[in-house]
Formats: C-alpha cells, sequence, structure tokens
C-alpha cells in the first residue's frame, strides 16, 4: 500500500518477554518517528530518524527501548523485559525530507501493545 | 525543552457553536507549528500547518489558526462545527528538529 505500515496491530504479551514492533514506512520518506500515546494521554515522542544522521534517541523512556532502521526502510522498535506501564499504542510516521521542509508527518495506525 | 500545551482536555459543544482550541508552545526559536486530527478509528492527519508567512492559517474542513509569537499560542478555531468534528485534535510544534505534541483535545459535538 502507499501508507506507513506498522505490525503487528495488535500484540499481547507477558511482564518480562521482549516485544519488536515493525514499520514500514511510506517509500521515498527519509524522516521517521515513533511516538508512543498511552490511554488517554498524548502523543509521546521516542526517537527520530533522519537519513544516515544519526538518530535523536532523546524520548526513549530508559535504556529497555530500543530502534533501529536500515536505511530509509524499515525501522523496529525493540522492549526488552516489558513492563505494565509499557502498555500503550506505539506511533510510526514519515515524512518527506525534514518536516521544516514539507511540514507533514504521515502517520501509521499503530501497534496496540498489552502487558499482563 | 521544547514543550507544548493544550489546556483543555475534553471540550463538548453542540452543533453551530463555535469552537477555539487553546495551544500554547515553549520554544525559543523559529518554530513550525500544527494540528493534527485523529477522528475516531482513523490514524492522525494534518489539519492545518504554520511555517511563515500569514499567522492566520486556514486548513481543511473549515478550520484555522492563529500563530500570536507574543503570546507562544496556535489556538485553533471554526466558527460552525458539525457532528463530524467529533475527534481528538493534537497542536504540535517543530523547533530544531524534532516535532513534539501536546496531550491532545477531545472534541464531542452533540447533534
Amino acid at each position: 500500500g502507499a501508507g506507513v505500515s506498522q505490525s503487528p496491530s495488535n500484540k499481547v504479551t507477558e511482564k518480562g518477554k521482549d516485544v519488536e514492533l515493525r514499520c514500514d514506512p511510506i517509500s521515498g520518506h527519509t524522516a521517521l518517528y515513533w511516538y508512543r500515546q498511552r490511554l488517554g494521554q498524548g502523543l509521546e515522542f521516542l526517537i527520530y530518524f533522519q537519513g544516515n544522521s544519526a538518530p535523536d534517541k532523546s524520548g526513549l523512556p530508559s535504556d529497555r527501548f530500543s530502534a533501529e532502521r536500515t536505511g530509509e526502510s524499515v525501522s523496529t522498535l525493540t522492549i526488552q523485559r516489558t513492563q505494565q506501564e509499557d502498555s500503550a499504542v506505539y506511533l510510526c510516521a514519515s515524512s518527506l525530507d525534514r518536516p521544516l521542509i514539507v511540514g507533514e508527518l504521515f502517520f501509521g495506525e499503530g501497534s496496540r501493545l498489552t502487558v499482563l | 525543552a521544547q514543550s507544548v500545551s493544550q489546556h483543555n482536555h475534553h471540550v463538548i459543544l453542540s452543533e453551530a457553536a463555535s469552537l477555539e482550541l487553546g495551544c500554547n508552545y515553549s520554544y525559543g526559536g523559529t518554530v513550525n507549528l500544527f494540528w493534527y486530527v485523529q477522528y475516531p478509528g482513523q490514524h492522525l492527519q494534518l489539519l492545518l500547518k504554520y511555517f511563515s508567512g500569514d499567522p492566520l492559517v486556514k486548513g481543511i474542513k473549515g478550520f484555522e489558526a492563529e500563530f500570536i509569537k507574543s503570546k507562544f499560542s496556535f489556538n485553533l478555531r471554526k466558527p460552525s462545527v458539525q457532528w463530524s468534528d467529533t475527534a481528538e485534535y493534537f497542536c504540535a510544534a517543530q523547533g530544531a528538529q524534532k516535532l513534539v505534541f501536546g496531550q491532545g483535545t477531545r472534541l464531542t459535538i452533540n447533534p
């Protein structure tokens, strides 16, 4: 499809397990963001990839969280030793070059993570 | 640090009422401002954006927003709301690089 694709759409896991979330951005989009949205709350910035620059990881809440991106394609967000407070919808968004130039992020539908 | 505040968490209006949702940002330099909307069951989409020039910007579906630099504000307005405007609205600001969102305002329009 032409949009941002995220998988899985829903993930239920047990506390202490590792999870991996995947984001497939729109082809040609160099910028990619991960956000977290807890129930009833706003979007919490996690990490930002822009081309070949070093990612901005300033939003990652702990060292249990990590993300990778291969070139300008797929990104994976990994959460190790999941905790109940990690339960949220994880949103991925991509944009063409920098938002400074185009100004529009295209969002995926999110991956809903539930940690039991 | 860059931040965005939306003071209205939940707004309930009747159809045809006028709407104004508040948004304040904190960032010392040049900033780009956005409003995104999330309709029930759908993903986030851009409503309007401000980069420079005319501080009054118009977006889709009759929405507009005014950038007031002295107040660090970018409030969203619509003169007459419709039931279909029921959604969650997010203000966002981009300073040096990353785009930071406010906590969102849930708008409920009663028919």
